[in-house]
């Protein structure tokens, strides 16, 4: 069964660094998102990203995020100078089409930590 | 008013055991909602979608009130396999479709 892969699954950084959270969506897929979940907390929407350009964002995704689809299979989140309040659990998701009825797969999550 | 609401548990119920959640929604404009299921620090995913018309899964029975603006999702005969968070997910549109997620409701069946 086809799948969304998220690279890696456990990301350690200190505050003040750049990471980069990797996805691979499902290969036809069209429509890929990030999530984030606190522990303990929602699963909350940060962004959609259709044909090489942001659809939305939240009033999470400042200017510290970034999403770039660098060639036809990654989908990337970025964030430029972590602080420790990005500490999250972080879901790459993706769906065929943009419509009511369609389902989203998501990835495993990376788990951000920033110490 | 947080936009999907869920109690959040923990129910604590007996294998067997049949339990119900509910779910409001605050948005009259949502339009579709899926039940999803999530295991301790895994990804959501997909139970069950909810249909004005109820849908039934096996021993999973979802519920839609639009005029109430609540979803249900009943589990029959309960298993051991069935502990997990119970993620109720609104659609809505915005530009796109944005899923939103309530909090989830913690179920933990007993043996």
């Amino acid at each position: 069964e086809p799948e969304v892969t998220q690279t890696p699954s456990h990301q350690v950084t200190q505050m003040g660094q750049e990471v980069i959270l990797r996805c691979v969506p499902i290969s036809n897929h069209l429509y890929f998102y990030w999530y984030r979940q606190i522990l303990g907390q929602k699963v909350e929407f940060l962004v959609s990203f259709y044909n090489n350009e942001i659809s939305e964002k939240s009033e999470i995704f400042d200017d510290q995020f970034s999403v770039e689809r660098p060639d036809g299979s990654n989908f990337t989140l970025k964030i430029r100078s972590t602080k420790l309040e990005d500490s999250a659990m972080y879901f790459c998701a993706s769906s065929v089409r943009d419509s009511e009825d369609t389902e989203a797969f998501f990835g495993q999550g990376t788990r951000l930590t920033v110490v | 008013r947080k936009e999907v609401e869920q109690d959040p548990g923990p129910f604590n119920v007996p294998e067997g055991a049949t339990v119900a959640f509910n779910c409001t929604y605050s948005n009259s404009a949502s339009q579709s909602f899926f039940w999803y299921r999530q295991d301790c620090r895994k990804e959501p995913k997909l139970l069950m979608s909810v249909y004005s018309s109820g849908n039934e899964d096996g021993r999973f029975t979802a519920q839609l009130n639009r005029a109430s603006q609540y979803i249900s999702l009943l589990i029959r005969d309960s298993k051991l396999s069935d502990s997990a968070t119970y993620l109720c997910v609104v659609i809505r549109f915005s530009g796109t479709y944005k899923y939103i997620f309530g909090t989830g409701t913690r179920l933990k069946v007993l043996a």
